[in-house]
C-alpha cells in the first residue's frame, strides 16, 4: 500500500496569512492527488484533484502543486472559513489512502 | 443541486450486522461511481470501498481490513447505494461517509461529493 504523510500536523496562521502543506507519499503516483477540506459535523468537500486542478465552485486562493512524490497544498489570503483539517488522498492505485491530516487554526 | 445523504447507523453489538444507505439526488447516479470513507474517533480517513457505475460492471473493491466482511450495492434506479456490514468489531467503530466518486480514463477515482456521515458504534 502506498503511505501517504503530511506536515506540519497543524498549523496555526491568521486572517490574510499564505499558507503551504506538504503531503508525500511513499511510492509515485504521478499526478493522481487530491485535497479535501473538512469542517468536524461537515461533510468533507473537495478542493483540488489531478494535484492542481481546482474543482467547480473552490476559491481561487486555494492551489496545488507537485507530481510523483512530493505534493503541496497553498491557501492564499487566509480566511475564517478555512479553518478545517486538509487531507491529501492519492487514487493511483487500491487501497486509495489519505493522509493523515494538517488541522488549519486560524 | 448534486445531493448525497448518508444514513443507517446506529449502535451494534460485536458481531452484528448493519447496512448503510447513501441516497443521492441532482444528477444521474448510475453514471457514478460511490465510495465509502469513514474516520476512526480522533483519527484520520479511511478509504473502506466502493462499487463502481454500469459502464465498469458495477464491480466493487474493498480495504483490507474490511474483505469479506462488507459488501456494497447499488439500484441504479432509485439513484441510491447500500454497504452490507457483517462480522463487526469495535475497529470499525466511526463515521461512515459515501460520497460520488468521479474518474478519468487511466485513473482511479477521486470523490467530489460527499454526505454529512453516520456514526456506527460498535460496543457490547
Amino acid at each position: 500500500d502506498i503511505q501517504m504523510t503530511q506536515f506540519p500536523s497543524t498549523l496555526s496562521a491568521s486572517v490574510g496569512d499564505t499558507v503551504t502543506i506538504t503531503c508525500r507519499a511513499s511510492q509515485s503516483v504521478g499526478y493522481l492527488l487530491a485535497w479535501y477540506q473538512h469542517i468536524p459535523g461537515n461533510a468533507p468537500k473537495l478542493l483540488i484533484y489531478g494535484a492542481s486542478i481546482l474543482d467547480g465552485g473552490v476559491p481561487s486562493r486555494f492551489s496545488g502543486s507537485g507530481s510523483e512524490t512530493d505534493f503541496t497544498l497553498t491557501i492564499s489570503g487566509l480566511q475564517p472559513s478555512d479553518s478545517a483539517t486538509y487531507y491529501c488522498q492519492h487514487y493511483s492505485s487500491y487501497p486509495e489512502t489519505f493522509g493523515p491530516g494538517t488541522k488549519v487554526e486560524i | 443541486e448534486v445531493q448525497v445523504v448518508d444514513s443507517g447507523g446506529g449502535l451494534v453489538q460485536p458481531g452484528g450486522s448493519l447496512r448503510l444507505s447513501c441516497t443521492t439526488s441532482g444528477f444521474t447516479f448510475s453514471d457514478y461511481a460511490v465510495t465509502w470513507v469513514r474516520q476512526a474517533p480522533g483519527k484520520g480517513l479511511e478509504w473502506v470501498g466502493f462499487i463502481r457505475d454500469r459502464t465498469y460492471g458495477r464491480t466493487t473493491e474493498f480495504a483490507a481490513s474490511v474483505k469479506g466482511r462488507f459488501s456494497i450495492s447499488r439500484d441504479d434506479s432509485r439513484g441510491f447505494a447500500l454497504m452490507q456490514m457483517n462480522s463487526l468489531t469495535t475497529e470499525d467503530t466511526g463515521v461512515y461517509y459515501c460520497a460520488r466518486s468521479r474518474t478519468r480514463p487511466g485513473e482511479k477515482y477521486y470523490f467530489d461529493s460527499w454526505g454529512q456521515g453516520t456514526l456506527v458504534t460498535v460496543s457490547s
